[in-house]
């Protein structure tokens, strides 16, 4: 069975810094370009990055280019996500997803 | 960064049938673009039900099929059964750049 579990979120301020961790388990996670998309409340999907299976390239949505960093290792079948700056936009449920399978989410409030 | 859209909402009667469309700001979508679908029901995680345009897994349920029409990628809902009253997301690749989801569809069955 595949398991994609998240942990890392919580509250946090404007500003603030906060780092989401994934670990994969029951898949091929070294084959999978692992991507972090988030859902605002009341609002639609949105695709905020991704990294490859090597992990030497990434890319963003631009509303969290320079502010968000994505890493993985593939060793620990871990992906991450480094969130700085953070803004109260950026409140939402945060889930990481090789687009096939997917975990509960992880709820991110950034509030003062 | 392109746009990407879908219905805000579309009805369906039981055993019916219903396209759901996804539509890129940036010109016609293709093949090129591996379009994914993908299922919300209320208070749930999403489910991947179509990868890379056409592609089923193996909890597709076989009345949901994709494809390429007129210039969007497609979604469609054969034999819709009450439980697949949910929200619909489309998600394109644009390569080298990154990905974007659509608005959503908000699938009735009625």
């Amino acid at each position: 069975e595949v398991q994609l579990v998240e942990s890392g979120g919580g509250l946090v301020q404007p500003g603030g810094s906060l780092r989401l961790s994934c670990a994969g388990s029951g898949l091929s996670f070294s084959n999978y370009w692992m991507h972090w998309i988030r859902q605002a409340p009341g609002k639609g999907l949105e695709w905020v990055g991704n990294i490859n299976p090597d992990g030497t390239e990434t890319y963003y949505v631009g509303s969290v280019k320079g502010r968000f960093t994505i890493s993985r290792d593939n060793a620990k079948n871990s992906v991450y996500l480094e969130m700085n700056s953070l803004k109260v936009e950026d409140t939402a449920v945060y889930y990481c997803t090789p687009k096939v399978y997917w975990g509960q989410g992880l709820f991110v409030t950034v509030s003062s | 960064q392109a746009v990407v859209t879908q219905e805000p909402s579309l009805t369906v009667s039981p055993g019916g049938t219903v396209t759901l469309t996804c539509g890129s700001s940036a010109g016609a979508v293709t093949s090129g673009h591996y379009a994914s679908w993908f299922q919300q029901r209320p208070g749930q995680a999403p489910r991947t039900l179509i990868s890379s345009t056409n592609n089923k897994h193996s909890w597709t349920p076989a009345r949901f099929s994709g494809s390429l029409l007129g210039g969007k990628a497609a979604l469609t809902l054969s034999a819709a059964q009450p439980e697949d009253e949910a929200d619909y997301y489309c998600l394109i690749i644009y390569s080298g750049v990154g990905e974007v989801f659509g608005g959503g569809t908000k699938l009735t069955v009625l």
